[in-house]
């Protein structure tokens, strides 16, 4: 099985412009994750989902958000980018609360 | 606030050597404390876990020590190898139902022939 896939693998986005980071995953996971990774930093959660429908912030949630329309995919939106949202974005899964999380291969994304 | 403090930032290790991460948290609630390892352009991977219940858990080459009074845990890398090299980060998690996996900055580790 894939395991969590992520696309774009990166991109370079011009400030003020919009774009989505696309999750999916085939484990049946119903909770899904957004971290972002910061050189010095460690990953820092972005928003979660606990089960289809239902999201939450995590600890650096302002100027993204998230859907959850279905279990599979977890699509994080950043709706006007600005230069401090440069970073390597990871999308991650568990079974559960507390479960372990499995991690995506990432995207780095630079915005100028 | 950070939480969840990892040292050292970077550690260069001889083959054959032990590697030893240090971690300490602030957070009496945590309960579930899990290492993580990433290789270069890859996404972090759980490596070991432990629950405060227990002092110490081994897998392989690997050992989680943990000290509940001293709010404090460890990874120790026994016979380090080359193929180690990475960055491994500790993390915590506060309470069953939490979604919130708190980490540390990370340590990349180097270990040379």
């Amino acid at each position: 099985t894939a395991g969590i896939t992520q696309a774009p693998t990166s991109q370079i986005l011009a400030a003020g412009r919009s774009m989505t980071l696309r999750c999916t995953q085939d484990m049946r996971h119903n909770a899904m994750y957004w971290y972002r990774q910061d050189l010095g930093l460690g990953l820092r959660l972005i928003h979660y989902s606990n089960t289809a429908g239902t999201t939450g912030k995590g600890e650096v949630p302002d100027g993204y958000s998230v859907s959850r329309a279905n279990t599979d995919d977890f699509p994080l939106t950043l709706a006007s980018a600005v230069p401090s949202q440069t970073s390597v974005y990871f999308c991650a899964s568990s079974t559960d609360a507390g479960g372990e999380q499995f991690f995506g291969p990432g995207t780095r994304l630079t915005v100028l | 606030q950070q939480q969840v403090k990892q040292s050292p930032q970077s550690l260069i290790v001889q083959k054959g050597g032990i590697s030893i991460i240090n971690c300490a948290y602030e957070n009496t609630a945590f309960d579930y404390f899990p290492w993580y390892q990433q290789f270069p352009g890859k996404g972090p991977a759980l490596l070991i876990a432990i629950r405060p219940d227990v002092s110490e858990k081994k897998e392989g080459r690997f050992t989680i020590s943990f000290n509940k009074s001293a709010k404090q845990f460890s990874l120790h890398i026994m016979d380090s190898q080359p193929g180690d090299s990475a960055t491994y980060f500790c993390a915590a998690l506060r309470g069953a139902g939490s979604y919130q996996l708190t980490f540390g900055k990370g340590t990349k580790l180097s270990v040379i022939p």
